[in-house]
């Protein structure tokens, strides 16, 4: 399958570790991004690569791949992170995708 | 500090037309291949179209192939996209967004934001 596949929604008690999974045949042959999304804003990069941070991230915010999966780690999660969150991708005709987003509660 | 500024986005029925146009500083725009991606109404993103550094690489999301153009105009910094024959499906906020480069899948930068919405 060319889709990207998220969980719709996770939470996590605050300062706690979260992991936010995304699914997909193209993440075999890529690496994803991860993209941070609050209400009324524009997406934020986050994670890009095989697990760089642009700068002015903080690096609570780490990322992972293996096989099919790859991984967006918040460690330490704070109230601010409270957010959508996105992964994208290529797909096999190698056209970008997102996943369907994760929406990230912090307790 | 690189920015993107969108613009064209309005209100238009059903089977018309729009363009909208995207405003690049900051980073040397020729240098970057350049994409469209929007999001309806409390959904999430999909990228819409993207365009290399000289305009020779062009894709398309199927669900607009055939009724938006994407194109650059390197001299003048700026992106645009051509919505043909719009649909309410269309309805959405359209994001400008600069590619990183390199061999990443990703989008570095992105603008605010113009709002498409196809009503009648």
């Amino acid at each position: 399958s060319s889709e990207l596949t998220q969980d719709p929604a996770v939470s996590v008690a605050l300062g706690q570790t979260v992991r936010i999974t995304c699914q997909g045949d193209s993440l075999r042959s890529y690496y994803a991004s991860w993209y941070q999304q609050k209400p009324g804003q524009a997406p934020v990069l986050v994670i890009y690569g095989k697990n760089n941070r642009p700068s002015g991230i903080p690096d609570r915010f780490s990322g992972s791949s293996s096989g099919n999966t790859a991984s967006l780690t918040i460690t330490g999660a704070q109230a601010e992170d409270e957010a959508d969150y996105y992964c994208n991708s290529r797909d096999s005709s190698g056209n970008h995708r997102f996943g369907g987003g994760t929406k990230l509660t912090v307790l | 500090e690189v920015q993107l500024v969108e613009s064209g986005g309005g209100l238009v029925q059903p089977g018309r037309s729009l363009r909208l146009s995207c405003a690049a500083s900051g980073f040397t725009f020729d240098d970057y291949a350049m994409h469209w991606v929007r999001q309806a109404p409390g959904k999430g993103l999909e990228w819409v179209s993207g365009i290399s550094w000289n305009s020779g690489s062009i894709g398309y999301a199927d669900s607009v192939k055939g009724r938006f153009t994407i194109s650059r105009d390197n001299a003048k910094n700026s992106l645009y996209l051509q919505m043909n024959s719009l649909r309410a499906e269309d309805t959405a906020l359209y994001y400008c967004a600069k590619d990183m480069g390199g061999t990443t899948v990703t989008f570095d930068y992105w603008g605010q934001g113009t709002l498409v919405t196809v009503s009648s």
